[in-house]
């Protein structure tokens, strides 16, 4: 079974600073699917990216990016510029590319992120 | 884009009694969908995958007989929590995959459940 893990519950920033979040996660397969999710106070699951475990290249989307290490079976994502927004419990988790059923994820333990104004 | 509609929102109900909570796609049609429970400050957890036509299946340690699951649609699938005890107490969240196979996820906006 596919474990992931996030050893920071909580995470701080200072607006407009650059945070990084940690994630590890355990596997023995060789093609799969890893995703940042954010949860806002309303708890609602945002997609925040996503990379392809075949792609080498680190996936960016705005603000966002990863970095993606799959020998060392890490996925940190980094946001820049913080934004009062930004605020949330983010999630990483991950999708085997087995799961023909559709999205089966497995989720970390999550870290609350606080931005400081 | 695709929404995934979850209601109730927040419900109470006392113990003893069962609550049904639906989960629906609106723009698209999902043969499956994912149930998961989040207790608070911690992650989500699968409960069960809930499949158009056949029986769900449920992750181990769930019970079957106390969380029932419904598929009886392509775009509605439902969980009831039967005999609810307050440790029944707890966020649902459901899930679909935009299409069979996709790696997108649409969640629904979860349901928070008080037993009292």
């Amino acid at each position: 079974a596919q474990t992931v893990t996030q050893s920071q519950p909580e995470m701080s920033v200072q607006e407009a600073e650059t945070v990084t979040l940690s994630c590890t996660y355990d596997t023995s397969e060789s093609d799969y699917y890893l995703f940042w999710y954010k949860q806002p106070p309303s708890r609602q699951m945002i997609l925040v990216i996503r990379q392809e475990a075949y792609k080498q290249q680190n996936a960016t989307e705005n603000r966002f990016s990863v970095n993606f290490q799959k020998a060392a079976k890490s996925f940190s994502l980094k946001i820049s510029d913080s934004q009062l927004g930004d605020a949330a419990m983010y999630f990483c988790a991950y999708r085997s590319a087995l799961e023909t059923s559709g999205s089966r994820l497995t989720f970390g333990e999550g870290t609350q992120l606080t931005v400081n104004p | 884009g695709a929404v995934v509609s979850q209601h109730p929102s927040r419900v109470i109900c006392k113990s003893g009694t069962s609550v049904k909570i639906e989960c629906r796609s609106l723009d698209f049609q999902a043969t499956t969908m994912f149930w998961y429970r989040q207790f608070p400050k911690q992650s989500l957890m699968l409960m069960a995958t809930s499949n158009e036509g056949s029986k769900a299946t449920y992750e181990q340690g769930v019970e079957k007989d106390k969380f029932l699951i419904n598929h009886a649609s392509l775009t509605l699938s439902t969980l009831t929590v039967t005999s609810a005890h307050p440790e029944d107490s707890s966020f649902y969240i459901c899930s679909a995959p935009r299409a069979q196979g996709s790696t997108e996820a649409f969640f629904g906006q979860g349901t928070r459940l008080t037993v009292v």
